[in-house]
């Protein structure tokens, strides 16, 4: 049973730069959530995406925009990339109807800006 | 304002003995509390939940409580081994809104 997928596992790019993501959910899982992670924090919400659609979202920039594909897979796109998107970007797959189950997470891809 | 904390930034317990991890929460509307266990390169991974119709939930060594009229869940590991070293996140959240993650602590746990 895969678990939850991210590529690629490391990036870099420069300022200015657009980068995308890309992420496979756990199967059966039909939701998935970003989130970015700097370093010595926790994990902050980016946004969430169902039935294709984007459902809610946090406090990021419109930089960040994402798309979900019939497959449930999705991507984290960002825009003229400031040095402060340096940080770990992890993905995390749910069932929207599960009720209170935990969302399980992907290991994450690893993205520098110089 | 940060809506979940976890004041201890660190914390060492040697093997064997009871380790013991807090959250603070300021929002009232959080019913469902997770705790994840990060490892270095690796995603958050599941650890352990608890309801807030519940104020106590065990899985093993691991033992969730939840104090609701202080708005302070923990989480303990008794006893604790080696392998429990790691970042250990308090995420609640509530329905299908996003998780509120702390800052982590890190856990060391010394043979």
């Amino acid at each position: 049973d895969a678990g939850v997928t991210q590529s690629p596992t490391h990036l870099i790019k420069t300022r200015g730069q657009q980068v995308t993501l890309r992420c496979s959910p756990k199967s059966g899982h039909d939701t998935v959530s970003w989130y970015q992670q700097a370093l010595g924090q926790g994990p902050q919400f980016i946004f969430q995406y169902y039935e294709e659609e984007e459902r809610q979202r946090g406090n990021f920039p419109d930089r960040f925009s994402g798309h979900q594909f019939p497959n449930y897979s999705s991507e984290l796109n960002v825009n003229a990339l400031l040095l402060g998107d340096s940080a770990l970007y992890l993905c995390a797959s749910s069932l929207m109807q599960g009720g209170n189950q935990p969302q399980h997470f992907g290991d994450g891809t690893r993205l520098s800006i110089l | 304002d940060q809506q979940v904390k976890q004041n201890s930034p660190s914390l060492s317990v040697q093997e064997g003995r009871i380790s013991i991890l807090n959250c603070d929460y300021t929002n009232s509307m959080f019913d469902y509390f997770l705790w994840y266990k990060k490892y270095p390169a690796e995603g958050p991974t599941f650890l352990i939940s608890i309801s807030s119709i519940k104020d106590k939930n065990e899985d093993g060594r691991f033992t969730v409580f939840l104090n609701k009229s202080a708005k302070h869940l923990s989480l303990h590991i008794v006893p604790s081994q080696p392998g429990d070293s790691a970042v250990y996140f308090c995420a609640p959240n509530s329905g299908n809104t996003p998780l509120v993650f702390g800052k982590g602590t890190r856990l060391s746990v010394i043979a």
